[in-house]
């Protein structure tokens, strides 16, 4: 079974830029499975940000396309998220999760990240 | 790419059956068979509960239905039971190779 853990900073301040790891277990991260990242502001519904495959092909939703980017490090079976130009608004909690045959499937259990100086 | 429409809010007593709709466009609930079901308690990650329209995964009870018609899907829960009351989310991929999640329903169980 999959299983992701997230690993990010906690705390951004505005117009700063969010790094978020997401660790893989029980796969590795060159198999057939798609990577995502998926994010839920205080209040509000589920987003999905993008996702990637190991061989770096990505998919974005248009709406941050211009502020992420997803990467994958095979020596150390993770993927990355970096968004950029960080306000308020991208106060979330932040999943990892895999895109394999269609679905979301989310893998970890979030980690909170609140934009603020 | 806009989000999916459902009802902000669903409630029933237990033992009844509610049904959540899912309202999207050709391209993404009409356009394909791939559209997902999640059940979120606060605080736990979403747990998948139906996929490709009305596939439930190993251990989901069976008390979880989902169908669609044209550009719009449904989630049924018969049954209610006081452990259904959470956040649901209906999620379908995309003609660009992309998901796209529901605004979200909350149950509620009288």
């Amino acid at each position: 079974q999959v299983q992701l853990q997230e690993s990010g900073p906690g705390l951004v301040e505005p117009s700063g830029t969010l790094s978020l790891t997401c660790a893989v277990s029980g796969a590795s991260i060159s198999s057939t499975d798609w990577w995502s990242c998926v994010r839920q502001p205080p209040g509000k519904g589920l987003e999905w940000i993008g996702q990637i495959y190991h061989t770096g092909i990505t998919t974005y939703n248009p709406s941050l396309k211009s502020r992420v980017t997803l990467s994958v490090d095979e020596s150390k079976n993770h993927f990355s998220l970096t968004l950029t130009s960080m306000t308020a608004a991208d106060t979330a909690v932040y999943y990892c999760a895999t895109s394999s045959y269609y679905r979301v499937e989310f893998r970890g259990q979030g980690t909170m990240v609140t934009v603020s100086s | 790419q806009s989000a999916l429409t459902q009802p902000a809010s669903v409630s029933g007593s237990p033992g009844q059956s509610i049904t959540i709709s899912c309202a999207g466009t050709t391209s993404d609930v009409g356009g394909y068979n791939y559209v997902s079901w999640y059940q979120h308690h606060p605080g736990k990650a979403p747990r998948l509960m139906i996929f490709d329209v009305s596939n439930r995964p190993s251990g989901v009870s069976n008390r979880f239905s989902g169908s669609k018609s044209g550009n719009t899907a449904s989630l049924t829960i018969s049954g209610l039971q006081a452990e259904d009351e959470a956040d649901y989310y209906c999620s379908s991929y995309t003609t660009s190779s992309t998901y796209v999640f529901g605004t979200g329903t909350k149950v509620t169980v009288l």
